[in-house]
């Protein structure tokens, strides 16, 4: 079953512009992670936030937390033609050991 | 280099013939999971392992098998493959449970059944 849902399913932006997008989840939850998938490979691990935190950063990458809503926001500031890569967000609920993933945001950054 | 590999890349099969495609990570990681990605559905849980000869169904696990005899490897088994399992299939580890940890993803099988 899908816990995450990105939105919106496809972005398009400038280079240099600030690119965001959003999950929201249903069931609570331990954790949530983002990856990005460049086309076709494998994911790459981004930014882990947990329950209990509302925001972390990572370099250009900000991710908040809002368990109230079930949502989170990842924000890519300054954006880079490199960004262009899908992003999805990953629940991991309690009480398993499952990442359950959403099906994803396609970022594209026109030069 | 820390990784998980996958074999093969990409295979073409034809429906009903038995094949496995191989993942082993050098992480020495506990936790490992296989996982297909079909376009508008995102990734879904095949099946997992927390540990050697632990291995337990995700949400489709239908027409899959695994095994786990060692720590590195996690092989998956396809029986009698059928075009519904056409897809992108990735491996994946972790240090041991998730709740703290993030997930090492492999390249990817691109598998083709005719």
């Amino acid at each position: 079953s899908q816990q995450g849902e990105e939105d919106p399913q496809a972005l398009s932006i400038q280079e240099g512009e600030n690119a965001t997008m959003n999950c929201s989840y249903k069931t609570s939850i331990n954790n949530l992670q983002w990856y990005r998938q460049n086309s076709g490979r494998g994911l790459v691990h981004l930014i882990l936030i947990r329950s209990n935190e509302r925001e972390k950063h990572s370099g250009r990458l900000r991710v908040t937390l809002d368990t109230s809503k079930k949502s989170s926001s990842l924000l890519i500031t300054a954006s880079r033609a490199a960004d262009t890569a899908s992003y999805f967000c990953a629940t991991l609920n309690f009480g398993n050991e499952k990442l359950t993933f959403g099906t994803g945001t396609r970022l594209t950054i026109i030069p | 280099e820390a990784q998980v590999t996958q074999n093969p890349r990409y295979l073409i099969t034809v429906t009903g013939k038995k094949l496995t495609v191989t993942c082993s990570q050098n992480m020495n990681h506990e936790y490992m999971s296989w996982y297909r990605q079909d376009p508008g559905l995102g990734l879904r849980q095949i099946y997992y392992s927390m540990n050697v000869e632990v291995t337990d169904k995700g949400d489709v696990p239908e027409g899959y098998k695994v095994s786990r005899k060692e720590k590195r490897n996690f092989p998956l088994i396809l029986e009698s493959p059928s075009p519904n399992q056409t897809s992108l299939y990735f491996c994946a580890s972790s240090v041991g449970y998730l709740k703290n940890t993030e997930a090492f993803f492999g390249q990817g099988t691109r598998l083709t059944v005719v």
